[in-house]
């Protein structure tokens, strides 16, 4: 199975900042990644798939790059609503769909 | 407006068994898979299995397997995930999830099982 690791676990950051979470791969996944937000007592939300590929209506201040095992998410300018926990999901290699253990993004 | 509508909570005792389902809406829900996913209190996201419902072919993840069961019924446009024998560690909350090529699009609002003595 794909082990898929998240750096770092969590983060805190002012509104404005620019974000950027890493996710690695046990193994290379030819951008076989998604993105999900999960804001608390919701369910996760996609927001980009094959890695860079934006998910029909969410801000175009999200954005994803990488290739590989290596992969990153940022977030431009980061909004009050943007304060959440975010996973990494590869799909290259399934079954299992495995995701990354999750960042939390914090208000400083 | 294309959606996967979930069953409310539920509070189980150890050793009852439950279904719990997922009811999708505004697309052709024989044409995408739907997977469940668990989340265990203040942890991450853990896929369980999926199904295909246009045939009931299933996949479940190691952890699961033999513990849980997928269905679907494709008349109703329903999924379901089930278990014989709950445990309390089966406490979470768990979603239903609809795949799109491989990601997950559109997700339930999730279940909550508490399962106490």
């Amino acid at each position: 199975d794909i082990q898929m690791t998240q750096s770092p676990s969590s983060l805190s950051a002012s509104v404005g900042d620019r974000v950027t979470i890493t996710c690695r791969a046990s193994q290379g996944i030819s951008n076989s990644l998604a993105w999900y937000q999960q804001k608390p007592g919701k369910a996760p939300k996609l927001l980009l798939y094959a890695a860079s590929r934006l998910e029909s209506g969410v801000p175009s201040r999200f954005s994803g790059s990488g290739s590989g095992t290596d992969y990153t998410l940022t977030i431009s300018s980061l909004q009050p609503e943007d304060f959440a926990t975010y996973y990494c999901q590869q799909y290259y290699s399934t079954p299992p769909w495995t995701f990354g253990q999750g960042t939390k993004v914090e208000i400083k | 407006e294309v959606q996967l509508v979930q069953s409310g909570a539920e509070v189980k005792k150890p050793g009852e068994s439950l279904r719990i389902s997922c009811k999708g809406s505004g697309y052709s829900f024989t044409s995408y898979w739907i997977s469940w996913v668990r989340q265990m209190p203040g942890k991450g996201l853990e896929w369980m299995g999926r199904i295909d419902p246009s045939d009931s072919y299933t996949n479940y993840s190691p952890s699961f397997q033999g513990h849980v069961t997928i269905s679907a019924d494709k008349s109703i446009s329903t999924a379901y995930l089930q278990w014989s024998s709950l445990k309390a560690s089966d406490t979470a909350m768990y979603y239903c999830a609809r795949h799109q090529g491989g990601a997950f699009d559109i997700w339930g609002q999730g279940t909550m099982v508490t399962v106490s003595s």
